[in-house]
């Protein structure tokens, strides 16, 4: 079975550029996360999608990142423009059943690494 | 206080030693505990989830205490190839994101 894929898998930016990654989770997953890993710690949130619905965003910085994932499959997430803080590993993650009480597993794409210099 | 707060590390151990990881988690809500593993420059992947009652899969063993909102991790006679950085997570409930820990990272040494 494929797993979640991402691209680029490297980008190298300058600050105040603009920068977009792709996502395409694991076919038949409703549920689709971008999360952000700064060097030295674990991952975090950014965004969750339900289909092509927003479930969390509470943690995206709606000044200058931006998600959709218009036809519920692919993901684009952006950022415009970017600043040195943004300095990360962007991982995008998918899951099965959305709104279920029970866990279902997330599987994480190999990410994107942004170097914003 | 973070949500979820694991040993700093970095552990470096030899071959052939028990190393045991720690963790704590502040939201009593909390309802699903895993350990993932993330090897250098790679994606998170589950290692493997933790119940009350305690698991082990062959050299690792998960523990949770619920009372305590306590999560450990122990892996028996280190391989070279454990080295990695064990993430602790938690989950609150269903499909919501996961939080997780800062990771501690592990060395096995020959």
């Amino acid at each position: 079975e494929a797993g979640v894929a991402q691209s680029p898998r490297y980008k190298i930016i300058e600050k105040r550029q603009s920068v977009a990654f792709w996502c395409n989770p694991i076919s038949g997953h409703a549920t689709l996360y971008w999360y952000q890993q700064i060097l030295g710690q674990g991952p975090k949130l950014l965004i969750q999608f339900q289909n092509n619905g927003v479930v969390d965003d509470s943690q995206l910085p709606k000044d200058r990142f931006s998600a959709e994932r218009l036809k519920g499959v692919d993901s684009t997430l952006k950022i415009q423009p970017a600043k040195l803080e943004d300095s990360a590993v962007y991982l995008c993650a998918s899951s099965l059943v959305s709104g279920s009480v029970s866990y279902n597993e997330q599987f994480f794409g190999p990410g994107t690494r942004l170097t914003v210099l | 206080r973070k949500e979820v707060e694991q040993d700093p590390g970095p552990f470096n151990v030899p071959e052939g030693a028990t190393v045991a990881f720690n963790c704590t988690y502040s939201n009593s809500a909390s309802q699903s505990f895993f350990w993932y593993r993330q090897d250098c420059r790679k994606e998170p992947k589950l290692l493997m989830s933790v119940y009350s009652s305690g698991n082990e899969d062959g050299r690792f063993t998960a523990q949770l205490n619920r009372a305590s909102q306590y999560i450990s991790l122990l892996i028996r006679d280190s391989k070279l190839s454990d080295s990695a950085t064990y993430l602790c997570v938690v989950n609150r409930v269903g499909n919501t994101p996961l939080v997780f820990g800062k990771g501690t990272r592990l060395s096995v040494i020959a």
